[in-house]
């Protein structure tokens, strides 16, 4: 049972704009600040967002991220199919002394 | 340019150990934090274990705590975790990553090295 929650998949078609929610508690997602990762598969996952909304080098302006309370959201506006992957949140959690990992969203470009 | 290479995964009976290293080059190894991740297969990410630049600071998931032992060698650039007392759950691809800041996110990934722990 994981800490963080997301929604096992969702979908969309090219264009369209989508979100994926990350669900956690007072002590990850509500007291600091939330990252997002991409897996595309058979890779490994890179940095999509960190500090909740900022874009590392090179990451498309179409990911944007947000929080309010103990939830956040990433989304991708402008679907494109190379954007078919699972992406995970990810948070430290002040009580665990842990980082800790949503499930996964599978991504899926229609 | 920037490159993490895990090594030393394979297959260990269950209550053996493996050693596992990352070795990285195209920064400053020493400047910053680095961490171990795991992934089971077809499952989501578990973060494994975190250390400070001089290895001040190392924290370590519960669920490995008193078995793995993150290190590290600044003068050969390189990240270990001892693994101890394996068990079949351990089973996973682990990856090591460059912490960005403190916490700030985990910006540089090795291709992971898989271990097999099964009799």
């Amino acid at each position: 049972q994981s800490i963080l929650t997301q929604p096992p998949s969702v979908s969309g078609t090219p264009g369209q704009r989508v979100t994926i929610s990350c669900s956690g508690g007072r002590s990850n997602v509500g007291s600091g600040t939330v990252n997002w990762y991409q897996q595309l598969p058979g890779t490994a996952p890179k940095l999509l967002l960190y500090s909740t909304n900022q874009r590392p080098s090179g990451v498309p302006d179409r990911f944007s991220g947000s929080k309010s309370g103990t939830s956040a959201s990433l989304a991708i506006s402008g679907l494109q199919s190379e954007d078919e992957a699972d992406y995970h949140c990810a948070a430290w959690d002040d009580s665990l002394n842990a980082y800790v990992f949503g499930p996964g969203t599978k991504v899926t470009v229609l | 340019q920037v490159h993490l290479v895990e090594s030393g995964g394979g297959l260990v009976k269950p209550g053996g150990s493996l050693r596992l290293s990352c070795e990285v080059s195209g920064f400053i190894f020493s400047d910053w934090y680095m961490t171990w991740i795991r992934q089971t297969p077809g499952k989501g990410l578990e973060w494994v274990s975190y250390i400070t630049s001089r290895s001040e600071i190392i924290y370590y998931a519960e669920s490995v705590k008193g078995r793995f032992t993150i290190s590290r060698d600044n003068a050969k650039n390189s990240l270990y975790l001892q693994m101890n007392s394996l068990r079949a759950e351990d089973t996973a691809v682990y990856y090591c990553a460059r912490v960005m800041g403190v916490l700030d996110g985990f910006d540089i990934w090795g291709q992971g090295t898989a271990v097999t722990v099964s009799s």
